[in-house]
């Protein structure tokens, strides 16, 4: 079965410019979470989704970060304008909501180098 | 300049020895707890959870404890073996949707 597929594996580019990345959950999942992981701060959740509708973005850091769900199978993370301190991995996660405590899938992460 | 970032605790093993990795939780009130492997390069791969009306779980190789008491949680893989190298992460879920994910404990074994 194929688990939570995430683009581009890694991104470099330069401060300023636009980042999207992208995550496909596995197909029946209902939750889907974005998180971000440093060295500095470990892993961190950015926001959450059920049903794809944001149910807890406290996480994201500042107004430059913004993530979409416009359907059960597609989210994207975008950040604009990118900074150097966004340099990090971003892991997208999945799980099913419909019963008592599922584990979350991580995908393999984008690895964003910001220059 | 010099970096500064999180230091993992490291447990190194010989293999074919038992590894128990152990990690501590905030939350009282969290119901449920998850293991997750880290390998280098990818994402956290799902080992084993346990629900909080249970003390002890077992899957293939891995077991894990569940102490209420005094809010902690570990993780015992028999027969380490080198594939089993990687970062370690306790989650609990703090009934809010969300898992709170430990700082991770870097397990290396040694052939």
């Amino acid at each position: 079965d194929a688990g939570v597929i995430q683009s581009p594996r890694h991104e470099v580019t330069e401060m300023g410019q636009e980042v999207t990345l992208r995550c496909k959950p596995i197909s029946g999942h209902n939750s889907l979470f974005w998180y971000r992981q440093t060295m500095m701060r470990g892993l961190e959740l950015l926001i959450y989704f059920n049903n794809n509708v944001p149910i807890d973005d406290s996480g994201m850091p500042e107004d430059r970060f913004s993530a979409k769900m416009p359907n059960a199978s597609f989210s994207t993370l975008k950040i604009q304008p990118s900074e150097p301190r966004d340099s990090a991995v971003y892991f997208c996660a999945s799980s099913w909501a419909g019963g008592a405590d599922q584990p979350q899938h991580f995908g393999d992460g984008t690895r964003l180098s910001i220059l | 300049g010099e970096s500064v970032g999180l230091h993992l605790p490291t447990l190194s093993v010989q293999e074919g020895d038992n590894s128990i990795i152990n990690c501590a939780y905030s939350n009282s009130a969290s119901d449920y707890f998850i293991w997750y492997k880290q390998e280098s390069g990818k994402g956290p791969q799902f080992i084993i959870d346990i629900r909080s009306n249970m003390d002890k779980r077992q899957g293939q190789r891995v077991t894990v404890l569940l102490n209420k008491t005094v809010k902690h949680l570990s993780l015992q893989i028999a027969a380490t073996q080198p594939g089993d190298s990687a970062v370690y992460f306790c989650a609990e879920n703090n009934q809010g949707g969300k898992l709170i994910f430990g700082q991770g404990t870097e397990l290396s074994v040694k052939p």
